[in-house]
């Protein structure tokens, strides 16, 4: 079982907030990714890292921010939410050499802007 | 042009039937890997079955298979007998070249079926 956490799990904010989505992990993996998912809809890579003080950009346009100062942490930041912002996003890992290199993902933010 | 392909929205299928989700892919690569995920309605995402591109046979986990096709570039889901929990939304995803390339584990995933399983 992965051991990949996210919170919050939901979240209602207003237009104008900073906010920061957080990402956990505690397998040691090197590799994390952040996905966007719309309701119903398949999962967009907006960023992801290959490991500490590494990041980059994924293929779906992001207005948000993420670090990895830490191997087991992946924080992504939204300077100022907009309605636009309202989505699921997904955080995932994985490690080579672990099985298939498949990425385990956590339970996911639900994300609501007013 | 689509990367990969679910074409099937949902499906309806009766308690205990085995059911087929189809998944067809676009890729140039030589090198490639094919993942099917289960979404449950509380939103996690969950690796259920792994095919490599160069696996010359089928992968089986439990209850489910992948029924590879490669010449027509068809990964189908094969799940057996079917369970009332298999209720889902089920993703197919693909990661081009060799999965021993430095980062080269970036997914693209197709719109997913909604799969709702009848008593």
């Amino acid at each position: 079982e992965a051991d990949i956490y996210q919170t919050p799990r939901y979240l209602v904010i207003g237009t104008g907030k900073k906010i920061t989505l957080e990402c956990s992990q505690t397998m040691g993996h090197d590799k994390m990714y952040w996905y966007q998912q719309d309701p119903g809809m398949e999962l967009h890579l907006i960023h992801y890292s290959y490991g500490v003080n590494s990041t980059e950009k994924g293929d779906l346009s992001s207005e948000s921010t993420v670090s990895r100062i830490r191997t087991e942490h992946f924080p992504l930041t939204l300077e100022s939410a907009r309605p636009s912002h309202t989505s699921q996003y997904l955080c995932a890992s994985s490690h080579k050499g672990v099985s298939y290199n498949e990425q385990f993902f956590g339970p996911g933010t639900r994300l609501t802007v007013l | 042009a689509q990367k990969i392909t679910q074409t099937q929205p949902g499906m309806f299928v009766q308690e205990k039937e085995a059911v087929t989700l189809d998944c067809t892919y676009d890729t140039s690569d030589p090198s490639y890997g094919l993942f099917w995920y289960k979404q449950p309605s509380s939103g996690e995402m969950i690796f259920l079955i792994y095919q490599g591109s160069y696996d010359q046979q089928n992968a089986t986990e439990g209850r489910y298979s992948l029924n590879f096709q490669k010449a027509r570039k068809s990964a189908n889901l094969v799940i057996s007998a079917s369970q009332l929990g298999d209720s889902a939304m089920y993703f197919c995803a693909m990661r081009e070249g060799p999965s021993t390339n430095f980062g080269n584990e970036k997914l693209t995933f197709g719109t997913g079926t909604r799969l709702t399983i009848i008593p």
